[in-house]
């Protein structure tokens, strides 16, 4: 069926530090892509999208490629800061407008 | 552009009792989504209305329902309420098919 891998967490990196949080998918056709972030005690924001295949989703410094060779849409960002301490969702839609989320990564970044 | 509001923020009932979370959508958008965030489950899709009908349903117990007004707000309903019902209820809206969904900050319900 329909799913998302996401990478274990807690990801811990030094500000500065160069982040990728990998996404990987399981499902028919080609969807669109997202990325989500949670800050402590709030919802989710959309964070990117990719609609279809070798679209660059970018956001705040964040990139994701959706590439449909590997069925993946990792998470980059060159240079983390503090503030982007929060956890990270991948998801795609699934049929009839329901959005299939990963089990989410934490990341963690120390000044 | 005010976003996605939900209401109450925190709610704490008892089992067997009923529960009532409210949201209204992004001004314009007529469609509205709900999703449960439980510990250790993850976000798992509710339902989904348009155009005040239930259009899908994701695989809760029928104790679980909800409506959509006129004015495209909505209102999730649970009844019968176990400790496992404990979860973050986030709602979202779109525009329309394709578009990204916008997602409230949620109501966290408690049982006791």
């Amino acid at each position: 069926g329909d799913s998302v891998t996401q990478m274990e967490g807690p990801v811990t990196l030094s500000e500065e530090a160069f982040l990728t949080i990998n996404c990987t998918y399981t499902a028919t056709g080609y969807p669109s892509l997202f990325w989500y972030v949670q800050y402590p005690g709030e919802g989710l924001q959309l964070l990117l999208k990719a609609t279809k295949a070798d679209d660059k989703g970018s956001n705040k410094g964040f990139e994701a490629t959706y590439r449909k060779e590997t069925t993946s849409f990792h998470l980059e960002k060159g240079s983390v800061q503090v503030s982007d301490s929060a956890v990270y969702f991948c998801a795609f839609y699934t049929g009839r407008r329901a959005l299939t989320f990963g089990s989410g990564t934490r990341l963690q970044v120390q000044p | 552009e005010a976003g996605v509001t939900q209401s109450p923020t925190h709610l704490i009932k008892t089992r067997g009792q009923q529960a009532t979370l409210r949201c209204s959508p992004i001004s314009g958008h007529t469609s509205v989504y709900w999703y449960q965030q439980a510990l250790g489950l993850g976000l798992q899709f509710l339902l989904w209305y348009d155009e005040g009908e239930e259009r899908n349903r994701g695989n809760f117990p029928p104790r679980f329902s909800g409506r959509q007004f006129p004015n495209y707000s909505s209102e999730l309903n649970v009844n019968a309420l176990e400790l496992e019902d404990s979860a973050l209820y986030l709602c979202a809206s779109s525009l329309d098919s394709n578009q990204p969904q916008h997602f409230g900050d949620g109501t966290r319900l408690s049982i006791l």
